[in-house]
């Protein structure tokens, strides 16, 4: 199947700090990338939706000023926690997709703020 | 929007034993997926099957698309399978949305 890489895998951070997340379509053109984010025991939260070019669109609740995205290519997205405090720690994951086609995850970030 | 419901919540055999997990949709799908995350985190593809039947070793999954409904079928279930089985759909192709999963411990 196809690729998407996710990277770092883990990240620790001290309060206050910055974290991009980058994820990277190896093998197929991500049109549109979504981010999630899932805390322990629970299922995946839609936290925005990116299309190659264009600007996201967040999910109610969600800080788009805190969470800054980037689609600026169809192989590459990439997701900014912004002055990252303790209850931003979490597990933040992309999803993507060609279109109208199935979707492949990247492998995870755990981030943890100190 | 669309609800989705996995059933069970959580189900625990012994290893070598058979399961059916259930996802239930609210609404007509043109993508529907089977996905795995293991212990460490990671989510797999198991199966991209909006109608219809597949197999895949000892996974099968059925969509029947007219009753909203998918199964997912695990045989001569291992303890690697362990883990959380989630369901996701999407109507109009522009996002999926994800049952709450069922946790499936498999013990030797």
């Amino acid at each position: 199947g196809a690729v998407v890489s996710q990277h770092p895998s883990r990240v620790i951070c001290k309060s206050g700090t910055s974290v991009k997340i980058e994820c990277r379509s190896l093998d197929f053109q991500a049109t549109t990338m979504f981010w999630y984010r899932q805390f322990p025991k629970q299922s995946l939260m839609l936290m925005a939706t990116s299309n190659e070019g264009s600007k996201a669109t967040y999910e109610q609740g969600v800080e788009k000023d805190k969470f800054l995205i980037n689609h600026a290519s169809l192989t590459l997205s990439t997701l900014t926690v912004t002055s990252a405090h303790p209850e931003d720690s979490s597990f933040y994951i992309c999803l993507g997709t060609g279109g109208k086609t199935e979707a492949f995850f990247g492998q995870g970030t755990r981030l943890t703020v100190v | 929007g669309i609800q989705v419901e996995q059933s069970p919540p959580d189900l625990i055999l012994q290893e070598g034993a058979n399961s059916t997990l259930r996802c239930n949709f609210s609404d007509s799908v043109n993508n529907l997926q089977w996905f795995h995350q293991n212990p460490w985190g990671q989510l797999i593809n198991l199966f991209y099957i909006p109608s219809g039947t597949k197999q895949n070793g000892r996974l099968s999954a059925t969509t029947v698309a007219t009753e909203r409904y998918s199964l997912l079928y695990i045989s001569s279930s291992q303890t690697t399978d362990s883990g959380v089985y989630f369901c996701a759909v999407d109507t109009s192709g522009s996002r999926l949305t994800f049952g709450e999963g069922t946790q499936l411990t498999v013990n030797p």
